[in-house]
């Protein structure tokens, strides 16, 4: 079966500019989540979907969004770049089944604002 | 509310056993672990739910215990590709409860020597 598909793989921006980035979950899954990595900050939660509506949010401004389409494929935008966004950031595709939950990785967006 | 792992680093030879904590200050409703070699995307390997639960995922394994808001991960006979960052991340319900907010641990870095 096909992995989460994240896409690009790599983008440079420049300050003020926006930005979308795209996951395609593993068929079946719901449940798309997306978090940015950097090696300051380590691994942090932005925000997860289901069923096309936002079930979970972490702590990041107004400027970092999303949405699920209804084949579960999700969209992050991030508006007025700033460089301290420059970050790995991925989408998670999940099922959950209680303890059974799998979750799997897309391989990541790297963005570079300058 | 950053969950706090121990150790930060741990270096072991092939064949022995390591734990790694992960405790918060508040209240959890689930435990997560995941495991990344670096240059790659984090590997998802278990989901531990609120009630206090054990469970494991070949000769790894882990346990939550709900009232000391700990959980602790267990690697058995270690092998070589068990080497990588470990990260818990643990689920806080936020205020009225409905939702949840998932925090990562700064990770350990385990490394497995022949």
């Amino acid at each position: 079966k096909a992995g989460v598909t994240q896409t690009p793989r790599y983008l440079i921006k420049t300050r003020g500019q926006q930005v979308t980035l795209s996951c395609s979950p593993i068929s079946g899954h719901r449940s798309v989540s997306w978090y940015q990595q950097t090696p300051g900050q380590g691994l942090q939660f932005l925000f997860e979907y289901f069923s096309e509506t936002q079930r979970n949010k972490g702590n990041f401004p107004g400027r970092f969004s999303g949405r699920q389409f209804s084949n579960s494929r999700s969209e992050m935008n991030v508006s007025t770049l700033e460089l301290g966004d420059s970050a790995l950031y991925l989408c998670a595709s999940s099922l959950w089944v209680g303890t059974n939950t799998e979750a799997f990785f897309g391989q990541g967006t790297r963005l570079t604002v300058v | 509310q950053q969950p706090v792992q121990s150790p930060q680093a741990v270096i072991l030879r092939e064949g022995e056993d390591a734990v790694i904590n992960c405790s918060s200050s508040k209240a959890l409703y689930s435990v997560h672990w995941y495991r990344q070699k670096h240059g790659e995307a984090p590997v998802f390997l278990m989901i531990l739910l609120k009630g206090g639960e054990q469970k494991g995922h070949e000769k790894i394994s882990a346990s939550f215990n709900e009232k000391k808001q700990q959980s602790s991960l267990y690697l058995t006979a270690s092998q070589l590709s068990y080497s990588g960052t470990y990260f818990c991340g643990t689920e806080i319900p936020n205020s009225g409860g409905s939702n949840y907010k998932l925090t990562f641990g700064k990770g350990t870095l385990l490394t497995v020597n022949p």
